[in-house]
């Protein structure tokens, strides 16, 4: 396993339009979190994944935004009618239950312009 | 007023010299403290992970805590142009908090 990868990388969409995003954590976590990161700032938190539990949602998480994680493994991130202010890195990240520092891993990112 | 407060910078440094990076915090409960080292359009990646107050040292990096003043930092010896990145400082509770990153730029 080569670590946390995250699908596509790069997205440009046009206002209004529906985005999904795929994360496939490092194969022994059980945790995943996705985070969204914008020019000059740290990345804020988005949601967080026990298994296929979504435990944790950030307020910043609107209704356009919905998670899934159906079967405790990969992820994906939607965003419905997107808007400007969608665009953002952003990141998904992976951990072990069993860790007791709980050190999260990032992947690369998906970068999302939204026109 | 933000839980993690960090300078973003730039910072420009010559190669070879002492880099200090630092961020305050607010939350006197936070016990876990964390830097990233973010390279441009890529994932943070963790550098060093500290608990409670004290130093922890590792190769040409040290990271530091005082949590009486809720002041963390980050010390690079020797800086190189490959350590050219934005680093960021986190703590957590079940969740991390960031703060914004301070871009550090190593000139040869």
């Amino acid at each position: 396993d080569t670590g946390v990868s995250q699908d596509p990388r790069h997205k440009i969409t046009k206002r209004g339009q529906n985005v999904t995003f795929r994360c496939d954590p490092i194969s022994e976590h059980n945790r995943l979190y996705w985070y969204r990161q914008t020019l000059g700032q740290g990345p804020e938190f988005l949601t967080y994944f026990q298994n296929e539990a979504q435990l944790e949602k950030s307020r910043l998480l609107s209704d356009r935004f919905s998670a899934e994680r159906p079967k405790g493994s990969f992820s994906t991130l939607e965003i419905q009618r997107t808007e400007q202010g969608d665009s953002a890195m952003y990141l998904c990240a992976s951990s072990s239950v069993h860790d007791t520092h709980n050190e999260q891993f990032f992947g690369p990112g998906t970068r999302l312009t939204v026109l | 007023q933000k839980e993690v407060e960090q300078d973003p910078g730039p910072l420009s440094v010559p190669e070879g010299a002492i880099v200090s990076l630092n961020c305050t915090y607010s939350n006197s409960a936070f016990q876990y403290f964390m830097w990233y080292r973010q390279y441009s359009r890529k994932g943070p990646e963790l550098l060093m992970y500290t608990y409670s107050s004290g130093n922890k040292e590792d190769g040409r990096f040290t990271a530091q805590v005082d949590k009486s003043s809720k002041y963390i930092s980050l010390f690079i010896r020797d800086s190189q142009p490959s350590d050219s990145a934005t680093y960021l400082c986190a703590t957590r509770n079940y969740q991390l908090i960031w703060g914004a990153g301070t871009k550090l730029i190593i000139k040869p």
